[in-house]
């Protein structure tokens, strides 16, 4: 049974890279990652997603072991702004079933 | 594209009284999420549609809960009777195909008294 864990929270400081990793055991090749960011009283927004290897847009990269038991969000010099709640989600297609995270509250200091 | 749109943002309402979130998702995607956001509990995927059929409503807390969506623009959760416990943030989100990346509206703030 697919099951994804995050890390509860994370602090860290403006201008540093932050890396968020979260846990998924028994998914399959063609199952993918999907990682979404949460303010306070708004709904997830969409980051970042992938498969395997490396994948990266104009602000994160997300990066998946060759064994895919976990991946990991890189977020490349933070700000303030990016204070907010990450989730991670795995999406199995064998059987469309959508497996989120409990969500990592991550904290940028100046 | 305007995004997906949720109403009200937020409801107030007594134990007991019957409450209805609406839902328009974002035009041309197939698929519909509801989901429950907690303190407690985290996020929680309700239910999910596909071209306006229910493919998996295991998410449902209990039959007091129903969802609809009678046409591609419009959805609804029902609860009834309502119950302190379902006080909690309801989100809608919708994707285009299977797999693609979910839009969120901003939620519905809901509180039983």
């Amino acid at each position: 049974l697919a099951k994804t864990t995050q890390p509860i929270s994370m602090d860290s400081y403006e201008g540093q890279e932050v890396n968020i990793t979260c846990s998924h055991n028994n998914i399959a090749t063609n199952d993918y990652i999907t990682w979404y960011q949460q303010f306070p009283s708004q709904g997830p927004r969409f980051i970042i997603q992938g498969y395997k290897t490396k994948v990266t847009n104009e602000v994160a990269s997300l990066f998946i072991p060759a064994d895919r038991k976990s991946s990991t969000l890189s977020l490349p010099r933070v700000s303030l702004s990016d204070t907010a709640v990450y989730y991670c989600l795995v999406g199995l297609n064998s059987n469309y079933q959508l497996i989120w995270g409990a969500g990592t509250k991550l904290i940028i200091k100046p | 594209d305007a995004g997906v749109i949720q109403s009200p943002r937020h409801e107030v309402t007594e134990m007991g009284q019957e409450v209805t979130l609406r839902c328009k998702p974002i035009s041309g995607h197939d698929y519909l999420f509801w989901y429950r956001q907690t303190m407690m509990r985290g996020l929680e995927l309700l239910i999910y549609f596909n071209n306006n059929v229910p493919i998996d409503d295991s998410g449902m807390p209990e039959d007091r809960f129903s969802a609809k969506m009678p046409n591609a623009s419009f959805s609804t959760l029902k609860i009834q009777p309502s119950e302190p416990r379902d006080s909690a943030v309801y989100f809608c989100a919708s994707s285009a195909r299977v797999g693609q990346p979910q839009h969120f509206g901003d939620g519905t703030r809901l509180s039983i008294l």
